[in-house]
């Protein structure tokens, strides 16, 4: 099983859907978590973290779910320019602060 | 300040030849990541380092090896390519542990070996 696991998609919304990602992790230890952005043949980039109590940034809602080890991602009123590929990131165990990647869930966004 | 800068962007390799990834950041970071994504697969860590003169093991570290002489500097090695190394390779910076989930990525290496 893999460490962090999410459905590939591609999720096909139209402008000013609501969608939602969720994302599973295996290992109960797992301290700290992310939702980051890539666009297509680009580096990831950092969206937003993910606090047990859940957060918003703006159009953006991350939540975390400890009990049944999943953490999601909201976006509400999509654009255009939310295509992208939305990878969950976890940090595992202690003394190495590397983060585990899920494989990323591609969002399309059409007009 | 140009964050985190990779050298060189594309490269193609026949089987058993060698070359080095140039991995520069300008923010002062100490942690510094070098990972490859391939399709399907995410992004995995091959090496890491915790500080300059010092670095470790990754998730997938077979036939790479890196060095961290500059604390701005992180090279990445491939000794005798093989054709499962092609691969897009990213490198990455973050501050030390408190600042660890936010890291930074450079633009990418797309390497092919034929």
């Amino acid at each position: 099983r893999k460490e962090v696991e999410q459905d590939p998609g591609p999720f096909n919304v139209p402008e000013g859907a609501t969608v939602a990602f969720n994302c599973t992790y295996s290992n109960s230890a797992s301290q700290s978590f992310f939702w980051y952005r890539q666009d297509c043949r680009k580096e990831p980039k950092l969206l937003m973290s993910v606090y047990s109590s859940g957060n918003e940034d703006g159009r953006f809602t991350a939540q975390l779910n400890r009990a049944s080890q999943y953490i999601s991602l909201l976006i509400r009123d999509s654009k255009l320019s939310d295509s992208a590929t939305y990878l969950c990131v976890v940090i595992t165990g202690t003394g190495r602060r590397a983060l585990t990647f899920g494989s990323g869930t591609r969002l399309q966004v059409q007009p | 300040n140009a964050g985190v800068t990779q050298t060189p962007k594309f490269r193609v390799l026949k089987t058993g030849q060698s070359m080095t990834l140039l991995c520069a950041q300008d923010m002062n970071h100490e942690y510094m990541y070098w990972y490859r994504q391939d399709p399907g697969m995410g992004l995995r860590l091959i090496h890491y380092s915790v500080g300059e003169g010092t670095t470790a093991k990754g998730e997938v570290p077979d036939g790479y090896n890196v060095s961290r002489l500059k604390k701005q500097n992180f090279l990445l090695g491939l000794e005798s390519a093989a054709p499962s190394q092609t691969s897009v390779y990213f490198c990455a910076s973050s501050y030390s542990t408190r600042g660890a989930g936010e890291q930074y990525f450079g633009p990418g290496t797309r390497l092919t070996v034929t």
